[in-house]
């Protein structure tokens, strides 16, 4: 069974700050996603890295595929309340069609 | 834009009552998956479906079955509800290996 683990778990900052948010597993994954969740709803897909060493942007977030495939971050860049909400990375593995491994989530909040 | 509905947010039912959670799905998917989030467990894979009358279990199936009769429409059936069961539910939807999931809102269901 392959795993992701996230940390931290929960995060709670000021307007304004930087942070990085990690998932890493011992398992290669041929892709690997991050989803955005508020409370209420449910995730919204952000972005996919596909390739090892990836780097994608999304205006004041850049995510980041490890080299060997492993392992994603991302790094939000002076972070806003609208910023708050439980982020999800998810990985696709080679032989596992689309099913997809969950993480088990950061919880990150923004106070003004 | 792909759209996911879930037929109701919240639901409250009774310990054994059967329980019937609906999802349709507009873009013609072929991949459908039902998952439950807990708190500090995040999302585990309940049942998921390839195609119309075919269906695989996931990580979680006990006390679920599922129905997909139609190609829009993936049903999670709770045969005798239980306390336990209590739980946000997640329906999802993508299309052949594609990894970009587009997830309903959620059922927030509480057993009593």
């Amino acid at each position: 069974t392959q795993l992701l683990e996230q940390s931290p778990q929960f995060l709670s900052i000021q307007e304004g700050e930087n942070l990085t948010v990690y998932c890493n597993s011992s398992s290669v994954f041929s892709s690997l996603q991050w989803y955005r969740q508020e409370p209420g709803e449910g995730p919204v897909l952000l972005v996919t890295v596909v390739t090892g060493g990836e780097v994608k942007k999304l205006k004041r977030l850049t995510f980041q595929f490890g080299d060997a495939r492993k392992d994603s971050s991302l790094h939000i860049t002076a972070a806003q309340p609208g910023d708050t909400g439980l982020y999800l990375c998810a990985g696709g593995g080679e032989t596992s069609g689309s099913r997809l491994t969950f993480g088990e989530g950061t919880q990150l909040t923004v106070n003004p | 834009d792909v759209k996911v509905t879930q037929s109701s947010r919240y639901l409250v039912k009774r310990t054994g009552e059967k329980v019937f959670l609906e999802c349709v799905q507009d873009m013609d998917h072929e991949n459908m998956f039902w998952y439950r989030q807990d708190p500090g467990l995040g999302l585990r894979l309940i049942y998921f479906s390839y195609d119309v009358k075919m269906k695989e279990k996931g990580d979680i199936p006990e006390g679920y079955s599922v129905s997909r009769e139609k190609k829009e429409r993936f049903s999670l059936i709770l045969e005798s509800a239980s306390t336990n069961q209590t739980s946000m539910y997640l329906c999802a939807s993508t299309s052949g290996t594609v990894l970009s999931y587009t997830f309903g809102s959620g059922t927030r269901l509480t057993v009593v």
